[in-house]
């Protein structure tokens, strides 16, 4: 099984609403990521978990809340979000270092 | 500061010819690279990866090039098919070598047919 799965696939909400973005693998990989991705611009990395530790964040702003339950699953707590945040989320996982990043379908967020 | 960049934002081929994708890395400790293919509405899929002890390596109709000389990479695609069509993303593993992919600002492949 070489797929990332995430839920939703489409989320709208408000700025003063609380969410969450879903992603799970499979493949046993130790390293897990959270991208942001704006429209025709590359992936943007937010934030890494290593061995279900926080091993980067990219300078994220703090209504962004990540959380590693377990070495298959990666969530992102959203609250108290602009309308800039508005882009495509997206999760990958991989081995570890210098190695392939899978990627999931994302989610697409839109903030109104 | 670093940059991983394309010289070509939108390339448009005939179907059935050889596409090239080129990008220009700027961190020469960087040791992994990779290309990515992303269509509308969905996210990045491997394409192939390449480390720094190589020069050249072959997937199905795909190869990728390293020239660490003058930091610069490319993705080959032989007889380019409708299907290919979509934004190719080069990315580094950057100075540290570390779990952050440093992307490229990305191309556009359009085959015509």
């Amino acid at each position: 099984d070489t797929e990332v799965t995430q839920t939703p696939k489409h989320l709208v909400m408000g700025m003063t609403n609380k969410k969450s973005l879903k992603c799970e693998q499979h493949m046993g990989h130790r390293a897990m990521y959270w991208y942001k991705q704006k429209a025709k611009k590359p992936p943007e990395l937010m934030f890494v978990y290593s061995y279900e530790k926080l091993s980067i964040n990219e300078s994220v702003p703090s209504r962004f809340s990540p959380e590693c339950p377990n070495s298959s699953l990666l969530n992102l707590h959203l609250h108290a979000l602009q309308p800039e945040d508005s882009a495509l989320y997206l999760c990958a996982s991989s081995q570890g270092r210098a190695d392939e990043q899978y990627f999931g379908p994302g989610t697409r967020l839109t903030v109104t | 500061g670093e940059s991983v960049g394309l010289h070509l934002p939108t390339l448009s081929v005939q179907e059935g010819d050889n596409s090239i994708i080129n990008c220009a890395y700027s961190n020469s400790a960087s040791d992994y690279f990779i290309w990515y293919k992303q269509e509308s509405g969905k996210g990045p899929q491997f394409i192939i990866d390449i480390r720094s002890n190589m020069d050249k390596r072959q997937g199905q109709r795909v190869t990728v090039l390293l020239n660490k000389t003058v930091k610069h990479l490319s993705l080959q695609i032989a007889a380019t098919q409708p299907g290919d069509s979509a934004v190719y993303f080069c990315a580094e593993n950057g100075r540290d070598s570390s779990y952050k992919l440093i992307f490229g600002s990305g191309t556009r492949l359009l085959v015509r047919p």
